[in-house]
């Protein structure tokens, strides 16, 4: 069974300033782990992606996440947001077997509010 | 690319009918297609996966009979919600996944539709 923790589910911070969401998460097998952004009633996009290789992923709109596997998390980080940023965005985490992608496990998403 | 619809975007129905949504990858063959449920300001849980030509999996606590799951081509997958009722209205999204021309580790997720029972 795999879990996914985001620890704030809500975090304001104003334009231009640098932003942490955090996400934690536990499983007892290897996990492909992922950061989707939401937007008011729209589907999810995706915005980057650990599979393997270098723990620092950069992803799409200047966002960046880095893999710990001591500590199990998977952070997403941007230097200096803007008030498009503002939305929902999940952490989620998926086992692989060899046919492919396995459903995805979410956390309960970290709201995202940028303040002028 | 990657590119995955959802139709229809919202509807409306009363207690009782059934209501079938359906989900297209438009530009990649989905061997594998995911449908997800999102209750106001929730996360997304996973209802079912589906592979091309078998028989869908779904997660415990999600009734099979209520929640008709097809998959009969690399690119449309269907589900209908039977018998619907208030309790079953919630943001219905799918998601698919393909082993040509897309990464076969990653989920594109359609736009999503929101049903409401009334």
């Amino acid at each position: 069974a795999q879990s996914v923790t985001q620890l704030d589910s809500q975090v304001p911070v104003f334009e231009e300033a640098p932003v942490e969401l955090r996400c934690n998460y536990s499983s007892s097998v290897s996990v492909y782990l992922f950061w989707y952004v939401q937007y008011p009633n729209q589907g999810l996009q995706l915005l980057l992606k650990y599979l393997s290789g270098s723990t620092l992923v950069k992803g799409i709109n200047g966002f960046e996440a880095e893999f710990n596997k001591s500590q199990t998390s998977f952070h997403l980080r941007k230097p200096s947001v803007h008030i498009s940023d503002t939305a929902e965005y999940f952490c989620a985490v998926s086992s692989y077997s060899g046919g492919g992608a396995d459903g995805l496990t979410f956390g309960k998403g970290t709201h995202l509010i940028i303040q002028p | 690319g990657a590119v995955v619809s959802q139709h229809p975007s919202r509807v409306i129905c009363k207690s009782g009918t059934s209501v079938k949504i359906e989900c297209r990858s438009l530009d990649f063959q989905a061997t594998t297609m995911f449908w997800y449920r999102q209750f106001p300001k929730q996360s997304l849980m996973l209802m079912a996966t589906s592979n091309e030509g078998s028989k869908a999996t779904y997660e415990q606590g999600v009734e099979k009979d209520k929640f008709l799951i097809n998959h009969a081509s690399l690119t449309l997958s269907t589900l209908t919600v039977t018998s619907a009722h208030p309790e079953d209205s919630s943001f219905y999204i799918c998601s698919a996944s393909g082993t040509s021309g897309v990464s076969q580790e990653t989920q594109y997720f359609g736009p999503g539709t929101r049903l409401l029972v009334l």
